[in-house]
């Protein structure tokens, strides 16, 4: 049973598009994260959610959109996506002694 | 910001050998993680360290949580092929809500 799954895996889609990847954890944990990591796969911190508050919003576009129904899954909307917006992103839950569990990564491909 | 230098941002060695990377920050962390990516998944943890001075191993890994608290370090005795991967630090303080990651280290190991 994956504990922390992302949906899709791969996505490809044109300029301009709206899409939206999933995220579910199974640990129990509050605090849930989405991470943008780029070409030269530096890992940067998007978002983080704790038990379906906002907690961190690291300056990123408004076309960027978290969602958490609950603390189980915390869902990124992206509007009128840009070739920028290619890379991979991760989504993570974090454990009480701070350890994270990330998801396998969504690889998004905007042409 | 908090900012993470790591290194050697890539390492070639010979299946065999002991492998060291550190990682140096200019503001102090209450928690050090090491994690290791393989390609086309996300980051798993692989060790955690919690107070200053701490050594900790994991197998062939062994890490330590620098005495000034700015500074971790990862070492792999024995290295063999599958430790190829992407080996990232993260710092962490409880208050923070968010660990600032490193830019990583890509190790391969030639047979």
């Amino acid at each position: 049973d994956t504990a922390v799954s992302q949906t899709p895996k791969y996505l490809v889609t044109q300029m301009g598009n709206d899409k939206s990847i999933k995220c579910e954890q199974n640990l129990g944990h509050d605090t849930m994260y989405w991470y943008k990591q780029d070409s030269k796969k530096f890992l940067k911190i998007m978002f983080s959610y704790n038990n379906k508050e906002l907690i961190i919003n690291e300056t990123v576009p408004n076309r960027f959109s978290p969602k958490s129904p609950d603390k189980a899954h915390l869902n990124l909307h992206i509007n009128s996506l840009e070739l920028g917006d290619s890379a991979v992103y991760f989504c993570a839950s974090r454990d009480p002694s701070g350890g994270y569990t990330f998801g396998s990564g969504t690889r998004l491909t905007v042409v | 910001g908090q900012q993470l230098n790591q290194s050697p941002q890539s390492m070639f060695i010979q299946e065999g050998e002991d492998v060291s990377m550190n990682c140096t920050s200019s503001s102090i962390f209450n928690t050090w993680l090491w994690y290791k990516q393989d390609p086309g998944e996300g980051p798993v943890l692989l060790i955690a360290l919690y107070k200053a001075g701490e050594l900790t191993s994991n197998g062939r890994l062994t890490a330590q949580f620098g005495i000034t608290r700015k500074d971790s370090f990862l070492n792999i005795s024995a290295s063999i092929p599958s430790d190829v991967g992407i080996y990232f630090c993260a710092g962490r303080n409880t208050n923070a809500g968010k660990s600032t990651f490193g830019d990583g280290t890509t190790l391969t190991v030639k047979p």
